[in-house]
C-alpha cells in the first residue's frame, strides 16, 4: 500500500512570504496530522483532522498557519507570513481509526524542509 | 503535563554488540509507547509499541522495547547492532486521560551509530 506523500519536498522563501504544503494520507485512513520538527527537537504537534474535522489545534500558531482537509481525504498546511523560526521540517502523518485514539499508529510522510530566509 | 526523555543525544555501539537506546516518560492516566526511527531526510518509521500486556515488545528490524512502569521506562533494545541500524530514534507516547487525548509526545530523539 502506497505511504504518506508529500509536497513539496523542499521549500526556501524569504520572511514574510507565504508558503503551502500538500499532503496526501494512506487510503482509508480517517485520521491525519501536521507536525512540526525543528532542527534537534523531537515532532511537535500542529494540528489533529479527523475525517474533515478539526480534533485539536491547540498548538497551531493560528495568527500565520492554517490548514484544511475540505474533502476528508488530502490536506493543506499554509503559513503566511513566514518568519525565520519557522524554518523546520512539517511532517504529516495518518491513522486508520475515525477515532484517532492515543492507541492509534501514526505513519508518516517524508516532510517538507523549509527553510525561510 | 506529558513528556518524554532521551537522556542521550548519541550512543555509539560496534556492530554485532548488544544496544539500548533509553527513554522515560512521564503521564497521567495510562501510557501507550511508540518508538520510530528517523533516515536521513526521510519521515519518521514506525517500530513498536506498547499498549498493553507482555512488557516486552518486539518490532521491526529484529528491535524489542521493555516497558518498565515503577522505572516508568520503555528503553530500545537489539541483541546485535547493524551498521544499517545507525539513525536517529525517537520514543514518543500518548495517554488516555484529559484535554490532550490522544497526542503524541516525542522525546528530542538519541542518534545512533553503529560503527563497523
Amino acid at each position: 500500500e502506497a505511504g504518506v506523500a508529500q509536497s513539496p519536498r523542499y521549500k526556501i522563501i524569504e520572511k514574510r512570504q507565504s508558503v503551502a504544503f500538500w499532503c496526501n494520507p494512506i487510503s482509508g485512513h480517517a485520521t491525519l496530522y501536521w507536525y512540526q520538527q525543528i532542527l534537534g527537537q523531537g515532532p511537535k504537534l500542529l494540528i489533529q483532522f479527523q475525517n474533515n474535522g478539526v480534533v485539536d489545534d491547540s498548538q497551531l500558531p493560528k495568527d500565520r498557519f492554517s490548514a484544511e482537509r475540505l474533502k476528508g481525504v488530502d490536506s493543506t498546511l499554509k503559513i503566511q507570513p513566514a518568519k525565520l523560526e519557522d524554518s523546520a521540517v512539517y511532517l504529516c502523518a495518518s491513522s486508520h481509526s475515525s477515532r484517532g485514539g492515543p492507541k492509534e499508529t501514526q505513519y508518516f510522510g517524508p516532510g517538507t524542509r523549509l527553510l525561510v530566509l | 503535563a506529558q513528556s518524554v526523555a532521551q537522556p542521550e543525544d548519541q550512543v555509539n555501539v560496534a556492530e554485532g554488540n548488544p544496544l539500548t537506546v533509553k527513554c522515560t516518560y512521564s503521564v497521567s492516566g495510562n501510557p501507550y509507547l511508540f518508538w520510530y526511527v528517523q533516515y536521513p531526510n526521510r519521515g519518521l518509521q514506525f517500530l513498536l509499541k506498547y499498549i498493553t500486556g507482555d512488557n516486552l515488545v518486539k518490532g521491526s528490524y529484529g528491535f524489542e522495547a521493555e516497558f518498565n512502569k515503577s522505572q516508568t521506562s520503555f528503553h530500545l533494545k537489539k541483541p546485535s547492532a547493524l551498521v544499517s541500524d545507525s539513525a536517529l530514534y525517537f520514543c514518543a507516547v500518548s495517554n488516555d486521560r484529559g484535554s490532550t487525548l490522544g497526542r503524541l509526545y516525542f522525546g528530542r530523539g538519541t542518534q545512533l551509530t553503529v560503527w563497523p
